[in-house]
């Protein structure tokens, strides 16, 4: 597998303009997570999804996020309007059923968004 | 609230030399602890962690970690660095039930010189 795949790599954007973001989990993986890297804040889980439903969007900063998973192989985290404090990299990453034996979430390579 | 703190913004050390990237935490009842790498413009990758068991955890790339529960402390340790070992660390925490909620430190810079 060519583990999880984030697209684009870079995103530069005006503000007000709609951002979306994509992420390919690993096939098989059951559980997708979506975070938000930056100086201020460090890695914040912003969005998780089990088995494509949403589990828990308490770490979505504002109604300008969303995120949707319509099958197993594909999310989207999307914000609009966009504004300059979203600048960050954005993180997607997948595991299995995480259990004491297995705890490994599989991290993508993440997709910078600078809007400016 | 659970946490976990690093207090070091960057460790330096020279190759051949012992290294040690430090993390306490503050997590009610029993922690489940983890510590993960981050190479230049790659996502994160899992080093190990700790769910119960040995205080002492060993995990890939010859790194180690060892649990103190009196000093809350989760220190992520190596006997030699290599200047590949250079890379932002962060020590993670879960949170409520499951592992499926990381709560992560701010990250330490490791910098190896050769």
């Amino acid at each position: 597998d060519a583990g999880v795949i984030q697209s684009p790599r870079h995103e530069v954007t005006e503000m007000g303009q709609e951002v979306t973001l994509r992420c390919k989990p690993i096939s098989g993986h059951d559980y997708l997570f979506w975070y938000r890297q930056t100086m201020m804040r460090g890695l914040e889980l912003l969005i998780y999804f089990n088995n494509n439903v949403p589990i828990d969007d308490s770490g979505m900063p504002e109604d300008r996020f969303s995120a949707k998973m319509p099958n197993a192989s594909f999310s989207t985290l999307k914000i609009q309007p966009s504004e300059p404090r979203d600048s960050a990299v954005y993180f997607c990453a997948s595991s299995w059923i995480l259990t004491d034996m297995n705890t490994e979430a599989f991290f993508g390579q993440g997709t910078r968004l600078t809007v400016v | 609230a659970q946490s976990v703190a690093q207090p070091e913004d960057q460790v330096n050390v020279a190759e051949g030399n012992p290294l040690t990237v430090k993390c306490t935490y503050s997590v009610s009842g029993n922690p489940y602890l983890f510590w993960y790498v981050q190479y230049p413009n790659r996502g994160l990758q899992f080093l190990l962690k700790y769910i119960t068991g040995d205080n002492l955890v060993k995990g890939s790339y010859g790194f180690e970690a060892e649990f103190n529960k009196s000093q809350t402390s989760f220190h992520l340790k190596k006997p030699s660095a290599l200047v590949s070992d250079s890379a932002l660390y962060f020590c993670a925490s879960s949170r409520g039930t499951g592992f499926q909620k990381l709560v992560f430190g701010t990250g330490t810079r490791l910098l190896v010189s050769p």
